[in-house]
């Protein structure tokens, strides 16, 4: 089976940090991406990992540790804007499973 | 730049009714994936194509039915509609048959069963 961990809720303050964690079960791993989501809204990619590291896009940057089936993305300078969802999905035999996402609420 | 189209965006059905939900995906991407979202879940697969052949197939009920036609146009057919299908739907396309960087979401079609 496959399965994907993240937590459910994070709440941190705008011009903060904040780092969302997924751990992964999973057979046939190919990488792991980031998708954001608005209430009401369609996931739109983020960031994607394929080996192990950081990938930085911006504000957001992305980790992958392979040995330890662990990811994360972390989030800096946040702001309002951010307040949406997060799901890491891993790429598995040519689709995308997704985690059950993570609920980011950003206060003034 | 032109983008995944879904539609309708939204859709009210009785139940036992039939639904067709269709999916546009960038021009140029020959693999498509159905997703349903419901309220507060995380996205589930549901079926994917490639080059119009079926490739994977996930927690798809039997009285759903989809397919990809000659111009890579995807549509999702839902018969006998349960209370339980009232979801969000999401269409991603992609191309080369894999999700290996980016997928493209469409809006989505709401659907609501009443």
């Amino acid at each position: 089976g496959q399965s994907l961990e993240q937590p459910s809720e994070v709440t941190a303050v705008e011009g903060a940090i904040v780092q969302i964690n997924c751990t992964y079960q999973t057979s046939g791993f190919y990488g792991l991406s980031w998708y954001q989501q608005h209430d009401g809204g369609a996931p739109t990619f983020l960031s994607y990992n394929a080996l192990d590291g950081l990938e930085e896009t911006g504000r957001f940057s992305s980790f992958l540790s392979r040995s330890d089936s662990y990811g994360y993305l972390l989030l800096q300078e946040l702001q309002m804007k951010d307040s949406a969802s997060y799901f890491c999905a891993v790429i598995s035999q040519g689709n995308l499973i997704f985690g059950k996402g993570t609920k980011l609420s950003v206060k003034p | 730049a032109a983008g995944v189209i879904q539609s309708p965006r939204h859709l009210i059905k009785e139940k036992r009714e039939t639904a067709t939900l269709k999916c546009y995906p960038i021009p140029r991407h020959d693999t498509v994936y159905w997703y349903q979202q419901g309220p507060g879940q995380d996205p589930q697969f549901l079926i994917s194509f490639y080059e119009k052949m079926q490739s994977d197939k996930g927690s798809i009920p039997d009285r759903f039915s989809a397919q990809q036609f000659s111009d890579y146009h995807s549509e999702l057919n839902m018969s006998s509609l349960e209370l339980g299908d009232s979801a969000l739907y999401f269409c991603a396309s992609s191309s080369g048959g894999s999700l290996d960087t980016e997928a493209f979401f469409g809006q989505g079609t709401r659907l609501t069963v009443v």
